[in-house]
């Protein structure tokens, strides 16, 4: 399964531009790029997702390099909600079962 | 719209017991995957259910067990219960490959 890696942690303040970067080497041809985010004691929050092109919606843009090896996820002004652990995630298509493969996560801190 | 919903929210069991719990898809959904997520790690991929069939299945002993009933919802059975099981298990659906999924708030069992 190809693996993804993020940051432990990053830390932004409120209102404020956050771009989160993920690295994904060994992507492959069915892979879809998705990101989660999940608040403690909850489940996780789909996000946003993408295959190639970058991708823009009311939470948040992708923007995806053009090898597909990386990718970044954009909140253009974070708020406190904001503050959650981000999961990169590569969906393996193959066999259409769509599995999600979690990395670590990057934990992101909003300041006041 | 009520989401995903699994009943209960926490359990606890002792060592060698059984275990069974249950989720309720989201309106419209089909396809149902459970996932474990150990404290402080990201979640992995137990197995995918769909037609009340199991799909793909993760790197999971047959200990772990599933089943979809025709009404979509669906329980993960563990039997012989080790303490290494103490996790949060979550439930995902959903109905549509372009779509992302949606997770319920997760069963939080501890084996003692």
């Amino acid at each position: 399964d190809a693996k993804t890696t993020q940051p432990n942690s990053m830390e932004s303040n409120e209102e404020e531009p956050v771009h989160l970067p993920c690295n994904h080497s060994t992507i492959s041809g069915t892979d879809y790029i998705h990101w989660y985010r999940q608040l403690p004691s909850q489940g996780p929050e789909y996000v946003i997702h993408g295959l190639t092109s970058n991708v823009n919606n009311r939470m948040a843009s992708l923007a995806i390099a053009e090898d597909r090896k990386s990718s970044t996820l954009i909140l253009h002004r974070a708020t406190l909600r904001d503050a959650a652990v981000y999961y990169c995630i590569l969906r393996d298509e193959a066999g259409n079962t769509g599995k999600l493969i979690f990395g670590q996560g990057t934990t992101l801190q909003v300041k006041p | 719209d009520a989401g995903v919903t699994q009943s209960p929210t926490h359990l606890i069991k002792t060592r060698g017991q059984q275990v069974t719990l249950r989720c309720s898809p989201k309106s419209g959904h089909d396809t149902v995957s459970w996932y474990q997520q150990a404290l402080g790690q990201g979640p992995q991929f137990i197995f995918q259910y769909y037609e009340e069939e199991e799909r793909q299945r993760g790197n999971f002993p047959d200990r772990f067990s599933g089943h979809q009933f025709p009404n979509y919802s669906s329980e993960l059975n563990v039997n012989a219960l080790l303490l290494g099981d103490s996790a949060l298990y979550l439930c995902a659906s959903r109905h549509d490959r372009n779509y992302g999924y949606t997770f319920g708030s997760g069963t939080r069992l501890t084996v003692v």
